[in-house]
């Protein structure tokens, strides 16, 4: 069955400590990987697309990479801004987006 | 270039009561699908239509049912609203059918239910 799992639930940082978000998939067939960013009340707005093993790509302070079973998103010198929920998700069976559940980044000054 | 369109924004509706969720995808786009967000099961996908037919449905029951019109416009419609329905539903638009390798796909701002 196609799964994403996202880690961890929530990450408390301070201004300009940077880190990064996982995002563990099971899926037959990897037709894309998706990146998106929830501010509360929002719809999800798209960052990023990966679609094989070894892609990169950034805007701003995020990086998205790319491995067989995982992809992170690296987050450099954060702002308060960036704080919001970020989204990862695979296109599974029939083409579906499946989402993991997110991970809610707070970035305090 | 505006992007995708949901309304309305906030509803309250009846237990029993139906609702019908409107979505006018980004000129251009031909895919549009349909998810429901809740704080316990997180994002979970609907259906989508591309050229007014239904192309892939989720695990819903049968109250859930939708449309799409010659203008790529959609509708969604709950029929005997339950208090589980309870959520905010979310519109996606992209250029070609979903499965299809280099298709971005863009959410709406979402339409808030509230069934009491």
């Amino acid at each position: 069955e196609d799964q994403v799992t996202q880690s961890p639930e929530a990450l408390r940082l301070q201004e300009g400590e940077s880190s990064s978000l996982n995002c563990s998939y099971t899926v037959s067939g990897l037709r894309g990987l998706f990146w998106y960013r929830q501010d509360p009340g929002k719809g999800p707005e798209f960052l990023f697309t990966l679609y094989s093993a070894g892609e990169e790509k950034e805007k701003e302070r995020l990086k998205a990479t790319l491995t067989k079973k995982e992809s992170f998103l690296h987050i450099t010198a954060p702002k308060p801004e960036d704080s919001a929920t970020y989204l990862c998700a695979v296109h599974g069976q029939g083409g579906k987006l499946i989402f993991g559940q997110g991970t809610e980044l707070s970035v305090k000054p | 270039k505006a992007g995708v369109t949901q309304t309305p924004r906030y509803l309250i509706k009846t237990r029993g009561q139906q609702v019908t969720l409107s979505c006018s995808p980004i000129s251009g786009h031909r895919s549009v699908s349909w998810y429901q967000q809740t704080p316990g099961q997180g994002l979970q996908f609907l259906f989508e239509y591309f050229s007014e037919t239904q192309r892939n449905k989720g695990n819903f029951p049968g109250r859930f049912s939708g449309r799409q019109f010659s203008n790529s416009r959609s509708e969604m419609n709950v029929s005997t609203l339950e208090l589980g329905d309870s959520a905010l539903y979310l519109c996606a638009s992209s250029a070609t059918y979903r499965g299809s390798s280099g298709n971005t796909i863009y959410f709406g701002e979402g339409s808030w239910l509230t069934v009491v």
